[in-house]
């Protein structure tokens, strides 16, 4: 069966940076683009942009530009999610979510807690 | 990319129907049909629950239809059971990314 299995909850200082990691199984990895959300404490969800994973190619939507990174380790199914310069407001669940088709996201990872606090 | 509007909460006796709104512009819930709609329990992840505006994914209830006129998109629940308290959101393509709604609470009285 598919799934999207994510790292741990992370607790970082301000300033450092953290890595998430998204590992997928139950598919053909290369098939589907991976797309990464955020959920900020008691809010909604923001899309945050996406990676196809054929070619590595990374699209951010507006606000995730700069310190936000895409990339894929295709030998182990996995996608990564790396944050920079790390601020109070990343705090939130981050998911992953595979692309079924055009705007619809099928499975979703279980979420992983970035809390940044001094 | 402004969010899509959506009403803060919904609430429903068992039974009855209720209707979620999800209001965009031409240049996304009018412009395509790719409409989503998402069920989120407190403390999970989001559940896909219809797909390009009325589509269910297989092994979702038939309680749950979506619908489309103009800007505004619109997933109904019939048959309300308290198992469908949660949060809901739309989502829509935008034609070069994905935006999704601000959030319903679903509240089963």
């Amino acid at each position: 069966q598919v799934q999207l299995v994510q790292s741990g909850s992370e607790l970082k200082q301000p300033g450092a940076s953290v890595k998430v990691s998204c590992k997928a199984s139950g598919y053909t990895f290369i098939s589907n683009a991976i797309n990464w959300v955020r959920q900020a404490p008691g809010q909604g969800l923001e899309w945050m942009g996406w990676i196809n994973t054929k070619t590595g190619n990374p699209t951010y939507a507006q606000g995730f530009t700069g310190r936000f990174v895409f990339s894929l380790d295709t030998s182990v199914n996995t996608a990564y999610l790396q944050i920079s310069t790390l601020q109070a407001e990343d705090t939130a669940i981050y998911y992953c979510t595979k692309n079924f088709s055009v705007a619809r996201f099928d499975y979703w990872g279980q979420g992983t807690l970035v809390t940044v606090s001094s | 990319q402004s969010a899509l509007t959506q009403p803060a909460s919904v609430s429903g006796s068992p039974g009855q129907s209720i209707t979620i709104s999800c209001t965009g512009t031409s240049s996304d819930v009018g412009g395509y049909k790719y409409v989503s709609w998402y069920q989120q329990h407190p403390g999970k992840a989001p559940k896909s629950m219809i797909y390009d505006v009325s589509n269910r994914p297989s092994g979702v209830s038939n309680r749950f239809s979506g619908s489309k006129s103009g800007n505004t998109a619109s997933l109904t629940i019939s048959g309300l059971q308290a198992e469908d308290e949660a949060d809901y959101y739309c989502s829509s393509y935008t034609g070069s990314s994905t935006v999704f709604g601000t959030g319903t609470k679903v509240t089963v009285l």
